[in-house]
């Protein structure tokens, strides 16, 4: 069964300190991964997208992480913001099926003064 | 920000009320999807669509149904509304250009059936 495991469930930490957020997965055949951002009572937002040839992308303070070959990747944040306070959700793409996703449950990340 | 757009944001109504969630995107995307999505769990694929007069059912099952008539309109309905209904329905969009194009969500319709 295809599953995306996130760890930690949640985390509370300092603004301007930086975290990692995790993410395992079984999902077979891979596709891509994704990471999405969901600030409360809102929609996902896209963070990243990544490939199995990719091992790293950044999109601002955030850099994800991919080793297709331990079926993990993470979610790196610099510098963190209060803005930053959301749930980050790990989203793996299988190339069976027609491209399904397989959804983590999300790391919710709490940013504090 | 995405253009995509779901009403009503939140909806209270009684069992046994037919309720259809509207979700319409001005990008001109053929695919087209309806998640499930309860408080700290994943989002579950109920429905999707590829195109005009295209509709599949997701993983979940779901009572619901969908129609898709015109390439930026993607509504959700509900026959009769249930208590099991209650969740938040989150309709996302995708673009061409492959399978590595991410899916823009709208911001969902929380609902409540009493």
């Amino acid at each position: 069964k295809n599953q995306v495991e996130q760890s930690p469930q949640s985390l509370i930490i300092l603004e301007g300190k930086n975290c990692t957020l995790q993410c395992n997965y079984t999902v077979s055949p891979f596709s891509n991964l994704r990471w999405y951002k969901q600030d409360t009572g809102r929609g996902p937002v896209s963070l990243t997208i990544m490939t199995f040839s990719e091992n790293t992308k950044s999109n601002g303070r955030y850099t994800a992480t991919l080793d297709a070959d331990t079926k993990q990747s993470s979610l790196h944040i610099t510098a963190s913001q209060l803005s930053d306070s959301a749930s980050y959700i790990c989203v793996v793409s299988s190339t069976g099926g027609g491209n399904k996703l397989t959804f983590g449950t999300g790391t919710q990340l709490k940013v504090e003064l | 920000e995405a253009d995509i757009y779901q009403t009503p944001r939140y909806l209270v109504i009684g069992t046994g009320k037919k309720i259809t969630l509207e979700c319409s995107q001005t990008m001109g995307h053929d695919k087209m999807y309806w998640y499930q999505q309860d408080p700290g769990m994943e989002l579950h694929l109920i429905h999707y669509s590829y195109g005009v007069n295209s509709t599949e059912k997701g993983d979940l099952s779901s009572e619901s149904t969908v129609s898709r008539i015109r390439t930026e309109h993607f509504p959700l309905t509900l026959e009769s509304a249930r208590p099991s209904h209650t969740s938040q329905y989150l309709c996302a969009s995708s673009g061409g250009g492959g399978v590595n194009q991410p899916q823009h969500f709208g911001d969902g319709t929380r609902l409540s059936i009493l």
